[in-house]
């Protein structure tokens, strides 16, 4: 298994370009999470989703949307980048006893 | 709600040395407990987890934590600080009975001298 994987690594972005991270598993978990990591702040989480066609909010989700339309993929989009979301963010996934989550590589974006 | 708060946002040990690193959490619930590493440039991976088993909890790389409900606390240790060691760590809670959503404290970045 490749576990949770992450594309693209690294992206810089322009203050209004939009963009979609990638985020998929190979593990058949039903519940995924998009979390973003910012200097001596934790993880917050941004969305997440416990099944195919079913998303909620989580701790941080002005800016973003995320669709689920397979049990594999979980993209999480940017629609107008703005400076405050230079961030890294990190996709994980969790299996139907949800108690592990696994997290992916992460993408490192700037936004300037 | 839950939380949790880590004390102590960076932690220096000389090799050898015991590591303390200190989690509280405050949960309504009893709570499902975690503690993740981070190397540089790296997702964070799985070093042990609290789910209402036996109280003291090894994980890997000979770290372990002991849940101590009356303390509200999961504090990592390692009775020999490695240089291999020297990472940022993460202490989350969930509830894993709803979403599995994880709740992190601010982390603690581990140096560790020669």
């Amino acid at each position: 298994n490749a576990g949770v994987t992450q594309t693209p690594k690294f992206r810089i972005l322009k203050i209004g370009q939009s963009m979609t991270l990638q985020c998929a598993q190979d593990m058949n978990h039903n519940y995924m999470y998009w979390y973003r990591q910012d200097p001596g702040m934790g993880l917050k989480l941004i969305y997440y989703s416990v099944g195919a066609g079913i998303t909620d909010k989580g701790e941080v989700p002005n800016g973003y949307n995320v669709s689920r339309s397979t049990t594999e993929d979980f993209p999480l989009r940017l629609e107008l980048a703005a400076p405050s979301q230079t961030s890294v963010y990190f996709c994980a996934s969790i299996g139907t006893r949800r108690d592990t989550q696994y997290f992916g590589p992460g993408t490192r974006l700037t936004v300037l | 709600a839950q939380s949790v708060t880590q004390l102590g946002s960076h932690v220096s040990v000389s090799e050898g040395a015991l590591v303390l690193l200190r989690c509280n959490y405050s949960s309504s619930v009893p709570p499902y407990l975690f503690w993740y590493v981070q190397y540089p440039n790296q997702g964070l991976q799985l070093l042990l987890k609290y789910t209402s088993a036996a109280t003291l909890v090894k994980g890997i790389n000979g770290f372990e934590a002991e849940f101590k409900k009356s303390e509200t606390s999961f504090h990592l240790t390692k009775p020999s600080a490695h240089m291999s060691d020297a990472a940022e760590y993460f202490c989350a809670v969930s509830h894993g009975g709803s979403q599995g959503n994880l709740i992190f404290g601010k982390g603690t970045k581990l140096s560790v001298k020669p």
